[in-house]
């Protein structure tokens, strides 16, 4: 039982490029979401689903796209970055229960020149 | 806005007991009380939740006011280790986006003194 596992662990984009984070959990868990944490800020919201084909935006969903084909994956796709995208970034996944808890991957750190 | 407040720092000696603050005044009868901590260069990991009563594991215990407006995040006995960020969320119980647009604040960040 890997839990949530993110990939990859460390990225340098040039502005203007894209790429996509990669996110998955292996707990059969419907909900998944994405934050990112700037230094000295808590967590902030990107994007969220409760199942697959389900999506849903977050507090900061400008410049992200995902999308849930599988229970299992929720990708974060940045299509074309910006410096102020310079974060690090946050999977999470949990049952749909109100008291389930949130089970988070271990981070990618994003820095965009 | 804020469904939950907490100091932004606290403090305390290696092998006292620390408790941890947490105000939501404007909790609904449906909400989970969620404490999570972050160590450093981690993500978030979960430590406890509640509901009503008050709630023991092996990592914690969690004291919620009669009234639920507040709890409290209790660790018997601080090691080093324990030296993290603090974040308590509320969680609905009945589904819906308040249940899934999970709000998480600055926290509280816990000093451990050796």
């Amino acid at each position: 039982n890997a839990g949530v596992t993110q990939t990859p662990k460390f990225q340098v984009l040039k502005t203007g490029q894209s790429m996509t984070l990669q996110c998955a959990q292996d707990m059969n868990h419907e909900y998944m979401s994405w934050y990112r944490q700037d230094p000295g800020m808590g967590l902030r919201l990107i994007h969220y689903s409760v199942g697959a084909g389900i999506t849903d935006q977050g507090e900061v969903p400008n410049g992200y796209n995902v999308s849930r084909s599988t229970t299992e994956d929720f990708p974060l796709r940045l299509l074309s970055a910006a410096p102020s995208q310079t974060s690090v970034y946050f999977c999470a996944s949990s049952y749909i229960r109100g008291n389930s808890p949130l089970h988070f991957g271990n981070g990618t750190r994003l820095t965009v020149t | 806005d804020a469904k939950t407040t907490q100091p932004n720092s606290m403090e305390s000696n290696e092998e006292e007991p620390v408790h941890l603050p947490c105000n939501h005044s404007t909790i609904s009868g449906t909400d989970y009380i969620h404490w999570y901590r972050q160590l450093p260069s981690q993500g978030p990991e979960y430590v406890i939740h509640g509901l009503t009563s008050n709630v023991n594991n092996r990592m914690a215990s969690l004291a919620i006011a009669e009234d639920r407006k507040s709890s409290t995040l209790i660790l018997h006995r601080a090691t080093l280790r324990d030296a993290a960020v603090y974040y308590c969320i509320l969680r609905d119980g009945t589904g819906g986006g308040s249940n899934y647009k999970l709000t998480f604040g600055k926290g509280t960040l816990l000093t451990v003194n050796p």
